[in-house]
């Protein structure tokens, strides 16, 4: 079955600095990987997605995602952060449930807090 | 186009009953997913609906149903509700135009607290 790994459970940043999130995930084929943002209380926001293509893709809010095939990773990039991008960020991937087999359904990582110092 | 909402918002419901919760879709979209969310684990599938039919199903107990109406509106029932059902219930949908559910819009959540 499909995994996805987020390794960094908080990470803290002073607003203007650039962001790195990471996210790792482990399927045979090829997937559909999402990043998604949560604020506390609140539901989950796309912010980017990957299904082929162009490996850089662009989403909203100056965040942006490579796909490195290689080293089965999508990370999540941002130059320059702001206070408002405190929140919970989620990464996930689309694949079958089963190896080879059954439905698709949609895998989520643990998430990353971040915080921004001021 | 309106968002994906979900009724109620706060639930508060004690041991041993049962609670039903709705999401209305975006308009045009025929797939609708179902996920709980808990500090400890996280975010976990419970089903996807597809056409008034459950495509895919999470590895929940019985107790977690649900449907889907000809609208597309979607309803999760719990039954028997226990302790660790407490969480923010989400519900996407999906205009599901392949047989791979593609990009899902979140709903704001019900958040339950059993007691």
């Amino acid at each position: 079955a499909q995994s996805v790994t987020q390794p960094d459970i908080h990470i803290t940043v002073s607003e203007g600095a650039s962001l790195e999130l990471r996210c790792n995930y482990s399927y045979g084929a090829t997937p559909y990987l999402f990043w998604y943002v949560q604020s506390p209380g609140q539901g989950l926001q796309l912010l980017l997605k990957y299904f082929s293509g162009d490996t850089l893709v662009q989403g909203i809010k100056g965040f942006e995602a490579e796909f490195k095939r290689s080293q089965s990773s999508f990370n999540l990039r941002k130059p320059s952060v702001h206070w408002s991008d405190a929140a919970e960020y989620f990464c996930a991937v689309n694949a079958r449930a089963y190896s080879g087999a059954g439905s698709y359904q949609l895998t989520f990582g643990k998430g990353t807090k971040l915080s921004v110092i001021p | 186009k309106a968002g994906v909402t979900q009724t109620p918002r706060y639930l508060i419901k004690t041991r041993g009953q049962q609670v039903t919760l709705s999401c209305s879709p975006i308009s045009g979209h025929r797939s609708v997913s179902w996920y709980q969310q808990t500090p400890g684990q996280g975010l976990q599938f419970l089903f996807e609906y597809f056409s008034e039919t459950q495509r895919n199903k999470g590895n929940f107990p019985g107790r977690f149903s649900g449907r889907q109406f000809s609208n597309s509106r979607s309803e999760m029932n719990v039954s028997t509700l226990e302790l660790g059902d407490s969480a923010l219930y989400l519900c996407a949908s999906s205009p599901r135009t392949s047989g791979r559910v593609e990009t899902q819009y979140f709903g704001p959540g019900t958040r339950l607290l059993v007691l």
